[in-house]
């Protein structure tokens, strides 16, 4: 597609399961952030790859949080053992080059967990 | 490490009058400022950004100036029309070599009354 694209766009989770949030970034980018977005206020940052390599994962807010990316192309961020202050609305943006440099941001996935 | 503020949180103009949202932010290092307009339950979008190079940068109705010394930024949108109505946000981060995350302002809630 032409544009960065996140799955699911809604998630309702059970505290404590474990989810998995996919991002398909723009075809040739090579940078890829992660943010967290919580009602009424800015992004969040998480993490950020470049290409396969996850270079930056200080945003992360704890261990139950992993992101990958095996194949410098689509990446995973997963959350194990969701609980209630993971509810915020998860975007993804890439970036053709090594920075945040004009970069495009997905939809998000909204997760709410109850 | 980087802190962004945005003033103010909402504001509220007449169609055709002009809008004015300000940011400030700490880290000196910081040279690339780019602006996000997200509509309600949309993605953030890229509007205009500008490097610390060039102190305006103007695209029809929407400029943006910087100020390196003061370290604050302006979004200035002229003409205002309803479909300006959106959040807008700020965010700061440096583009060298070395990479630097995003850091994003709280947001503006602004409202273009017809």
């Amino acid at each position: 597609g032409a544009g960065v694209s996140q799955s699911p766009r809604y998630k309702v989770a059970k505290r404590g399961q474990d989810v998995a949030l996919r991002c398909d970034p723009i075809s040739g980018h090579v940078s890829l952030f992660w943010y967290q977005q919580a009602l009424g206020q800015g992004p969040e940052f998480l993490t950020y790859f470049q290409n396969e390599a996850q270079l930056d994962k200080s945003g992360l807010p704890s261990d139950r949080f992993f992101a990958e990316r095996p194949e410098g192309s689509v990446s995973t961020l997963k959350i194990q053992r969701t609980q209630q202050e993971d509810s915020a609305v998860y975007l993804c943006a890439s970036s053709l080059v090594g920075s945040h440099t004009e970069a495009f941001f997905g939809q998000g996935t909204r997760l709410t967990v109850v | 490490g980087e802190n962004v503020e945005q003033h103010p949180s909402t504001l509220s103009v007449q169609e055709g009058d002009s809008a004015v949202i300000k940011c400030t932010y700490s880290d000196s290092a910081s040279n690339y400022f780019p602006w996000y307009k997200q509509e309600l339950g949309k993605r953030p979008q890229l509007i205009i950004d500008i490097r610390s190079n060039v102190g305006e940068k103007k695209d029809q109705r929407i400029a943006v100036t910087l100020n390196k010394t003061a370290k604050h930024f302006s979004l200035h949108i002229t003409e205002t029309q309803p479909e300006d109505s959106a959040v807008y946000f700020c965010a700061a981060t440096s583009i060298d070599d070395s990479y630097d995350k995003v850091i994003f302002g709280p947001g503006t809630s602004l409202s273009v009354i017809p």
